[in-house]
């Protein structure tokens, strides 16, 4: 089984400035991926970005970054020089097994203030 | 392309109804997935397809739920008979191939409330 958590459930930030968001998680697969999706208010889901388990350099997308930390299980987001399209509910998925099922966590609602 | 399409965007209906979601994939992917995601358990997986065969439906929550894919380019989730706790958002996805790092395209999701 795959579980994701996502302990902050709202975090605000202000425009151009840097913001981190935490995801840890738990699997038993040996082989998986992780993802940052982002939903904002129109609903649509958007893959923001994806790091693959087994690469130890972290992945980057333009402003947004990974601080992943397998030992830990940690894949915490960060997002520098935060626009006001920024804002949104970030979700923390796992991808792992024969499956290829996603499991998300709760999410984190962030809101970036002008 | 016009992406993963869902209709109707909003569903309001009675208890007991029987209710009919609706998802058209992007073109040429092989995998469909559809998702519910409430307040209290987040996004949960339903069931997902492989070239129009349901694969896992283990995330189905009882019989009062089914799910179709008669061709590459459609699928239905039904909801007989409709309850108030399905009110929920239903998201159709589809991905291109197997594989772990395989991106799933959401559509706009479909918003059911059930009174």
């Amino acid at each position: 089984a795959q579980t994701v958590t996502q302990s902050q459930p709202e975090m605000s930030v202000q425009e151009a400035e840097t913001v981190t968001l935490s995801c840890t998680y738990d699997t038993s697969e040996s082989n998986y991926y992780l993802f940052w999706y982002k939903q904002p208010p129109s609903r649509q889901m958007i893959l923001v970005i994806r790091q693959e388990a087994y690469k130890q350099q972290n992945a980057t997308e333009n402003r947004f970054s990974v601080n992943f930390q397998k030992a830990a299980k940690s894949f915490s987001l960060k997002i520098s020089d935060s626009q006001l399209g920024d804002t949104a509910m970030y979700f923390c998925a796992v991808s792992g097994g024969s499956n290829y099922k996603l499991t998300f966590g709760k999410g984190t609602l962030l809101t970036v203030n002008p | 392309d016009a992406g993963v399409i869902q209709s109707p965007r909003h569903e309001v209906t009675e208890m007991g109804q029987e209710v009919t979601l609706r998802c058209k994939p992007i073109s040429g992917h092989d995998y469909l997935f559809w998702y519910r995601q409430t307040m209290m358990r987040g996004l949960e997986l339903l069931i997902y397809f492989n070239n129009n065969v349901p694969i896992d439906d283990s995330g189905m929550p009882e019989d009062r739920f089914s799910a179709k894919m008669p061709n590459a380019s459609f699928s239905t989730l039904k909801i007989q008979p409709s309850e108030p706790r399905d009110s929920a958002v239903y998201f159709c996805a589809s991905s291109l191939g197997p594989g772990l790092a395989v991106e799933q395209f959401f559509g706009p999701g479909t918003r059911l409330t059930v009174l």
